[in-house]
């Protein structure tokens, strides 16, 4: 069974589109991240969700939109796609929240790319 | 800013023998936790190995081992016996404040038959 599950996993789309990521873990996890990894590979944390509430929102564009319907789930929203909104997005869950050390557990990522 | 440094964008092994790869980090924390993730060609992020810093024992897991030195704030890893499957990008983590992870730029580990 899969731990933390995407979709799509690929997502080529035209400037200007307004696009959605979803999201899903069967881990029972607590708290729910998006990350974004860019054309260099590095990782960047995005935003974060425990039980449904908004506990990180690093500055991002307001394009961006997390949605979290259940602690099971965190979609991400993406309004008015940009070219360097192209890159991989990283979903995962992990257990606890501040300071808890808890293994983040990472989903496939889906490749954005827009043209 | 708190950040965490890998000063070797690319490292070689042979097949068998044994690599470090380093990582260095800021902190103004006295606990946190610090790991290691390697994303093959596939992309997929899986954890190797992570370690508690109130801990004074290097965690182990199997062939991949860590050398953390608190004091000087280093967290380098060793992988033994390498193996053709441990070719990937390995990225250093620390986990700071709200549960997020702060990664290095990685160091991409090729793995020679």
């Amino acid at each position: 069974d899969t731990a933390v599950s995407q979709t799509p996993k690929y997502l080529v789309t035209q400037m200007g589109n307004d696009k959605s990521i979803k999201c899903e873990q069967n881990l029972g996890h607590d708290t729910m991240y998006w990350y974004k990894q860019d054309s260099k590979k590095f990782l960047k944390i995005m935003f974060s969700y425990n039980n449904k509430e908004l506990i990180i929102n690093e500055t991002v564009p307001n394009r961006f939109s997390p949605k979290s319907p259940d602690k099971a789930h965190l979609n991400l929203h993406i309004n008015s796609l940009e070219l360097g909104d192209s890159a991989v997005y990283f979903c995962a869950s992990s257990e606890g929240l501040a300071g808890g050390g808890g293994t983040q557990y990472f989903g496939p990522g889906t490749r954005l790319l827009v043209l | 800013a708190q950040t965490v440094t890998q000063s070797q964008p690319e490292m070689s092994v042979q097949e068998a023998e044994t690599v470090t790869l380093s990582c260095t980090y800021d902190t103004s924390e006295s606990d946190y936790y610090l790991f290691w993730y390697k994303q093959p060609p596939s992309r997929q992020m899986i954890l190797v190995i992570r370690q508690e810093a109130y801990k004074q024992q290097n965690a182990t897991e199997n062939r991949f081992s860590v050398n953390f030195q608190k004091a000087a704030k280093s967290f380098s890893l060793k992988i033994s016996d390498s193996q053709l499957g441990d070719a990937a990008m390995y990225f250093c983590a620390r986990e700071t404040s709200g549960s997020r992870l702060t990664f290095g730029e990685g160091t991409q580990l090729t793995v020679n038959p």
